[in-house]
């Protein structure tokens, strides 16, 4: 899987929107970009995942730039429960084998500022 | 739909002695998924299952640590003569299968300390 780039860490003020940014530069066609967060002490949590177009859910919204090589993920009114660890996370197509997993890196620790 | 359930979510053992946690997944998911997690990193890849078939260990599965899904649907991971490294967040994640870019859904873990 490509590798993503995120800023380790950001804030944000409750109800504004929050915009966390990702690179993933040497993303392949076949492979889609995944969000995930991750709040103290629990598993992971699927937010989202798109492949080239943007994408909405009730919890975020995800754009991807026209060459794929990076993307934000937008929480639209951040809450204080929204504080947590956000992973970005680019995935490949099953393809025949393979674990087809998820490979984590460090992640943006977000926080929600009252 | 449960989620993913894992159980303990606590384990505190001695160095030596053997532990064995399990994960119930989603009951119409097909592939199931361990992961370790220290404090301060993501979670890391240690196996994954398609049905009760063992399809990928990663180098971090050492020969101490087994896994196993009989019949298809709850796994259990069994450490054996457990290191104080060992000390970690044991995850759990189970996916559908079909496109092959379902979302995996994680357990909220068992949280192992050797001591």
């Amino acid at each position: 899987d490509a590798k993503t780039t995120q800023p380790p860490s950001m804030d944000c003020a409750e109800g504004r929107a929050a915009n966390l940014p990702c690179n993933h530069s040497t993303i392949s066609g076949n492979e889609y970009v995944y969000w995930y967060r991750q709040i103290h002490s629990q598993g992971p949590q699927y937010i989202i995942h798109g492949l080239k177009n943007n994408e909405t859910n009730e919890m975020a919204s995800l754009i991807i730039t026209e060459d794929r090589k990076s993307s934000t993920l937008i929480l639209p009114h951040a809450t204080l429960r929204d504080t947590a660890v956000y992973y970005c996370i680019v995935r490949a197509l099953l393809g025949g084998g393979g674990a087809d997993g998820l490979t984590f890196g460090k992640g943006t620790h977000l926080i929600i500022q009252p | 739909d449960t989620g993913v359930s894992q159980d303990p979510r606590h384990k505190i053992t001695k160095r030596g002695q053997n532990v064995t946690f399990r994960c119930d997944p989603i009951s119409e998911h097909n592939r199931l998924y361990w992961y370790r997690q220290t404090l301060g990193q993501g979670p890391e890849f240690l196996t994954y299952f398609q049905n009760e078939a063992q399809l990928e260990k990663s180098r971090l599965l050492s020969d101490r640590f087994s896994a196993e899904r009989p019949k298809g649907s709850f796994s259990t991971l069994e450490i054996q003569r457990t290191e104080q490294g060992d000390s970690a967040m044991y995850l759990c994640a189970s996916s559908g299968s079909g496109t092959g870019v379902s979302p995996l859904h994680f357990g909220n873990g068992t949280r192992l300390t050797v001591t």
